[in-house]
């Protein structure tokens, strides 16, 4: 069966500080990747996605994220935080099924 | 307009009722979707159904049961709930036809507690 790991279950960071997100997925044949952010209080967003092409992928808000097949990952990074980002990251895969499989979700709180 | 619409937004009702949340999307998608989260956030798959097919999550129980009139809708209906089923409830929807890529539109949840 298809499983995505997030690793990082809780990440608190100070403004301006960096973030990466660590995502990795078990899906050996051909993935879509995604990375969905949920507001506080609100429903799941596409931050940004992967289909095909160049395995780094630039998305809304400043987010990037690179899929390293040879590692089965694609982390999430951000350089600069705002306190804005304070929310809930979902990876994401969709292989053979394009029935998604989502990650436990990683909850960011960024200080001001 | 809303993409993928819920209601209600909030359900507080008593254990062994019966209850219904309904789902609309205009995107004209063929596959919709309804995943549960629980309290620590978890998104679990249970039902993925367009005009072709219906895919069950076989963990989910048969007090669960989805039904669409049409492919612009995914109603959720539960017999006898448990306190269990307690959660915030997504719709969601993707494109089919050969381009479904597993990018989801999400509704805006409806929670759902059983007293």
């Amino acid at each position: 069966a298809q499983s995505v790991s997030q690793h990082n279950h809780h990440v608190i960071l100070s403004e301006a500080a960096s973030l990466e997100l660590g995502c990795n997925y078990s899906y050996g044949g051909t993935v879509n990747l995604f990375w969905y952010v949920q507001y506080p209080g609100q429903h799941l967003q596409l931050l940004l996605k992967y289909f095909s092409g160049d395995p780094l992928v630039k998305g809304i808000k400043g987010f990037e994220a690179e899929f390293i097949k040879s590692k089965f990952s694609f982390n999430l990074r951000k350089p600069s935080v705002q306190w804005s980002d304070t929310a809930e990251y979902f990876c994401a895969e969709s292989g053979g099924s394009y029935i998604p499989t989502f990650g436990r979700g990683t909850s960011l709180i960024v200080h001001p | 307009d809303t993409a993928v619409s819920q209601t209600p937004k909030y359900l507080v009702t008593q254990m062994g009722n019966d209850k219904s949340i309904k789902c609309e999307q205009n995107l004209g998608h063929d596959t919709m979707y309804w995943y549960k989260q629980d309290s620590k956030k978890f998104l679990k798959i249970m039902f993925s159904y367009n005009n072709k097919e219906l895919i069950i999550n076989e963990t989910v129980p048969n007090r669960f049961s989805p039904k669409s009139p049409d492919k612009a809708h995914l109603n959720l209906h539960i017999n006898s709930l448990e306190l269990g089923d307690s959660a915030v409830y997504f719709c969601a929807s993707s494109q089919e036809n050969g381009r479904n890529t597993g990018e989801l539109f999400f509704g805006e949840g409806s929670r759902l507690t059983v007293l």
